[in-house]
């Protein structure tokens, strides 16, 4: 069965450094991956998916993520965090002609000035 | 602008009170999860339908909850009776057909059960 872990329940960044939030994936063939952000009050936006392809996927607002089959990895990146990113970050796990998608536990981030 | 849409936002109920949460997918989208949202639990889904038909609803609690879609346009979540435990944000989400695909997520409705 596919799961989803995100190591990480809460990151503290600097406004301006980089980022890098984990996740981990377990699942048979080739995964579908996604990034969602939760701001608050808000329900979740998708930031980026990978299907096959490239490995380094490109999303919205400036993020990457990395698919590592190997480590069974897709970290989700940021070169300069800014203060607008504080939110919840979701990695989520969907499965080859299935209609779930796993989402794993969440980590919070939180810009300091 | 193509978006989920749920009512109500809030609501504030007594214990074994009914309540009833709609939510209007975007158009054309053939699935639609029902999502719960805790602080000690995460997200959970708890139902999801394709073409109106119900797929998997284990996530719920089946003596009290019960999810519908009267049409492709409206998905219901009701529980009846309500408990303070049942204390969260729902979220409907819709997409097109398969895991693979993006889910949409509505802003949620809060609900608070005293």
């Amino acid at each position: 069965a596919q799961s989803v872990t995100q190591p990480d329940i809460h990151i503290t960044v600097s406004e301006g450094a980089s980022l890098e939030l984990r996740c981990n994936y377990s699942y048979g063939a080739t995964p579908y991956l996604f990034w969602y952000v939760q701001s608050p009050g808000q329900g979740l936006q998708l930031l980026l998916k990978y299907f096959s392809g490239d490995t380094l996927v490109q999303g919205i607002k400036g993020f990457e993520a990395e698919f590592k089959r190997s480590q069974s990895s897709f970290n989700l990146r940021k070169p300069s965090v800014h203060w607008s990113d504080a939110a919840e970050y979701f990695c989520a796990v969907g499965a080859t002609g299935g209609f779930k998608t796993i989402f794993g536990a969440g980590t919070r981030l939180f810009v300091k000035a | 602008d193509a978006r989920v849409t749920q009512t109500p936002r809030h609501k504030v109920t007594e214990m074994g009170q009914e309540v009833t949460m709609r939510c209007q997918p975007i158009l054309g989208h053939n699935t639609v999860f029902w999502y719960r949202q805790t602080m000690m639990q995460g997200l959970e889904l708890l139902a999801y339908f394709r073409n109106r038909a119900p797929l998997d609803d284990s996530g719920m609690p089946k003596d009290r909850f019960s999810a519908e879609m009267p049409d492709a346009t409206l998905a219901t979540l009701k529980i009846q009776p309500s408990e303070p435990r049942d204390s969260a944000v729902y979220f409907c989400a819709s997409g097109l057909d398969r895991s693979t695909d993006t889910q949409y997520f509505g802003p949620g409705t809060r609900l608070t059960v005293l």
